[in-house]
């Protein structure tokens, strides 16, 4: 079955700086990925997912990029804020099966 | 304006105790699934509906049910709380199982004594 790995776990930047968040999958047959944003305590919020077709998708400070040869896809956030401070989800679809999720990433964005 | 809501927000249950959590969505999608999340970790999927068709997890205890009695309402029951299962229920919906976008309700905190 899918797996994903997920790293760093745990991101601190500056405010101001970027963060990248990276993650590898194994099933070729993967064609979605989503990133989710959850706050403490609150629901995972879809940030911005891209689809196997596609190499790049921007949407303002967040954009994400898909390797489909090498497996992996990363998100990334310009000039961060503190209120960008939460723990991210990547995830990958591999047909019709259940989303796979990887293990999350703090993200502390320090004023 | 909620699109996915969970009732009740937060539970507290006697171990042994049966409790029902209760979904509902707005959007009329043909999916729906729970999810449980202990802290710090990613959601886990115990089972998801494809309309009336039930698929189960194979690591989803017995000891947790679920029932849709229509498109709208989903009902996640566990009955026989133990104390591991003090964690958050996350119900989402999808418009179909095809790589679809999952939106996730709010949560409902559950903690077993």
């Amino acid at each position: 079955g899918e797996n994903v790995e997920q790293h760093p776990s745990t991101l601190s930047v500056q405010e101001g700086d970027s963060a990248v968040i990276k993650c590898t999958y194994s099933d070729s047959a993967s064609n979605y990925f989503p990133w989710y944003k959850q706050e403490l305590g609150k629901r995972p919020q879809l940030i911005i997912d891209i689809r196997s077709n596609v190499g790049e998708k921007k949407d303002q400070r967040i954009a994400v990029t898909l390797n489909k040869t090498a497996k992996h896809f990363s998100l990334h956030i310009t000039e961060t804020q503190p209120e960008d401070s939460a723990v991210y989800f990547c995830a990958a679809w591999p047909g019709f099966q259940k989303l796979v999720f990887g293990t999350g990433t703090r993200l502390l964005v320090s004023p | 304006d909620a699109m996915v809501i969970q009732n009740p927000r937060y539970q507290v249950t006697q171990f042994g105790k049966p409790v029902t959590l209760s979904c509902s969505q707005t959007l009329n999608h043909n999916v729906m699934y729970w999810y449980q999340q202990k802290s710090s970790q990613a959601p886990k999927l115990l089972f998801h509906y494809y309309d009336k068709d039930f698929n189960n997890e194979a690591d989803t205890p017995d000891n947790f049910q679920s029932r849709r009695p229509n498109t709208s309402f989903c009902f996640l029951d566990i009955r026989s709380p133990g104390l591991g299962d003090t964690a958050m229920y996350l119900c989402a919906t999808s418009r179909d199982r095809g790589g679809e976008t999952q939106y996730f309700g709010p949560g409902t905190r559950l903690l077993v004594l």
